[in-house]
């Protein structure tokens, strides 16, 4: 079975453009969650998705929104760019429609804006 | 914050020594897992650890559970250098708004020595 798989790995981007990241989930998981990984803050929840429902979601602001598509497929967009956004972007999915049990995660996609 | 702690931040170790990581946290909890992140790479899940759990073993992973001191150690047991990593545990809450969401420590970054 295929793996999660984040696109694209790497971009750059400079302050005031929007960025959009993709995620496959596993074949068969329904639940898509995103988690942003920085030096100082750690890794920090986005949201998460199932049946293309947001059924929870962070504290980060309105500029960070995803969605997910029939086929359980999931994009996160982060719009008017700051530097502060440069991070490592982790999408995970799950089999588990309660969301108890482990998470798979994805290579995840390196943004550094300038 | 409902975050876990890791302690130590850092262990440094020679190949076939044992290392323990310790976890704390500080809300009701559904589950605690470990995780390990290869340098900028993605996270992988380790082991699963459930509340009504006091241990729980896989292959050289050992890990316990004490939800009266909110507190979970992970042990590798002849470690190798294959195992350098960082090491993060995460806690799942038991309830409301935050089911289904992840809460990540910093992690305990783990270095063997051949």
């Amino acid at each position: 079975k295929a793996g999660v798989t984040q696109t694209p790995r790497y971009l750059i981007k400079t302050r005031g453009q929007q960025v959009t990241l993709s995620c496959s989930p596993i074949s068969g998981h329904r639940s898509v969650s995103w988690y942003q990984q920085t030096p100082g803050q750690g890794l920090q929840f986005l949201f998460e998705y199932f049946s293309e429902t947001q059924r929870n979601k962070g504290n980060f602001p309105g500029r960070f929104s995803g969605r997910q598509f029939s086929n359980s497929r999931s994009e996160m967009n982060v719009s008017t760019l700051e530097l502060g956004d440069s991070a490592l972007y982790l999408c995970a999915s799950s089999p588990y429609t309660g969301g108890t049990g482990e998470l798979f995660f994805g290579e995840g996609s390196r943004l550094t804006v300038l | 914050s409902q975050q876990g702690e890791e302690d130590p931040q850092a262990l440094s170790i020679q190949e076939g020594e044992n290392a323990t990581m310790n976890c704390s946290y500080k809300t009701s909890i559904n589950n605690l897992q470990w995780y390990r992140q290869n340098s900028g790479r993605g996270l992988v899940h380790l082991i699963l650890i459930r509340s009504n759990e006091r241990e729980k073993h896989s292959g050289r992973l050992r890990v316990t559970l004490d939800t009266s001191k909110k507190s979970s150690s992970l042990l590798i047991t002849a470690s190798r250098a294959a195992d350098t990593a960082s090491y993060f545990c995460a806690t799942m809450a038991d309830r409301g708004s935050t089911l289904g969401r992840l809460y990540f420590g910093r992690g305990t970054q783990l270095t063997v020595w051949p």
